[in-house]
């Protein structure tokens, strides 16, 4: 079964700083990759997905995430975060075959600071 | 377009009671249901997922149940809530397919006293 990994609990940054979010994932076959973001007392927005071709996916509002099939990663980054970034960000993984089922990571809470 | 509606924002049940959310999706045909549980500082777990009317599949063993009585609307219920069943409850949909995101609701939160 595949599993999702998100090492930083919670990340702390600096206006204008930029910023990498950590996910690794395990799976014994070909996966799709997912970032979501959450807001305090909200559901999950998708931020963005990989699901082929350029492994170099990008969000509407500055971030983007890299598909590493070697390092079995997909951190998601951006270049100078803004105070509105300031959320709980999920990486999720589904097979892709059959039924879709997403598998979440435990989430990292990013702090954006003045 | 399509939108989820998810209901109530918020609830306080004593232990013992019943439970009900409800969960509807407009603008789609179809969709695959789920149901997830947050609980404070962790992930999400599937509770449980639906393919069709009357077709509910259960990830964990628990003290929660769900049904889909139509297309678009997902159920989740417990005949008697317990302390641990509290949590931010979030319904979501996806369309068919593989690679096909989830679409998730504004969330329930269930405090259990």
């Amino acid at each position: 079964a595949q599993s999702v990994t998100q090492l930083d609990s919670q990340v702390p940054v600096f206006e204008e700083a930029p910023v990498e979010l950590r996910c690794n994932y395990s799976s014994s076959v070909s996966v799709y990759l997912f970032w979501y973001v959450q807001y305090p007392n909200q559901g999950l927005q998708l931020l963005l997905k990989y699901l082929s071709g350029s492994t170099l996916v990008e969000s509407i509002n500055g971030f983007e995430a890299e598909f590493n099939k070697s390092q079995t990663s997909f951190h998601l980054r951006k270049p100078s975060v803004h105070i509105s970034d300031t959320a709980e960000y999920f990486c999720a993984v589904s097979l892709n075959t059959g039924f879709q089922k997403l598998v979440f990571g435990t989430g990292t809470r990013l702090l954006v600071s003045p | 377009s399509q939108t989820i509606h998810q209901w109530p924002a918020t609830l306080v049940q004593p232990v013992g009671s019943p439970l009900s959310l409800e969960c509807t999706v407009e603008g789609t045909s179809n969709p695959n249901l789920y149901w997830y549980r947050q609980a404070a500082g962790r992930g999400l777990q599937l509770l449980f997922y639906s393919v069709g009317i009357g077709q509910i599949s259960s990830e964990v063993p628990q003290n929660l149940s769900a049904s889909r009585p139509q297309d678009r609307q997902f159920i989740l219920s417990s005949k008697k809530l317990l302390l641990s069943d509290s949590g931010f409850y979030l319904c979501a949909w996806s369309a068919r397919g593989p690679g096909s995101p989830l679409h998730f609701g504004n969330g329930t939160r269930l405090t259990v006293t």
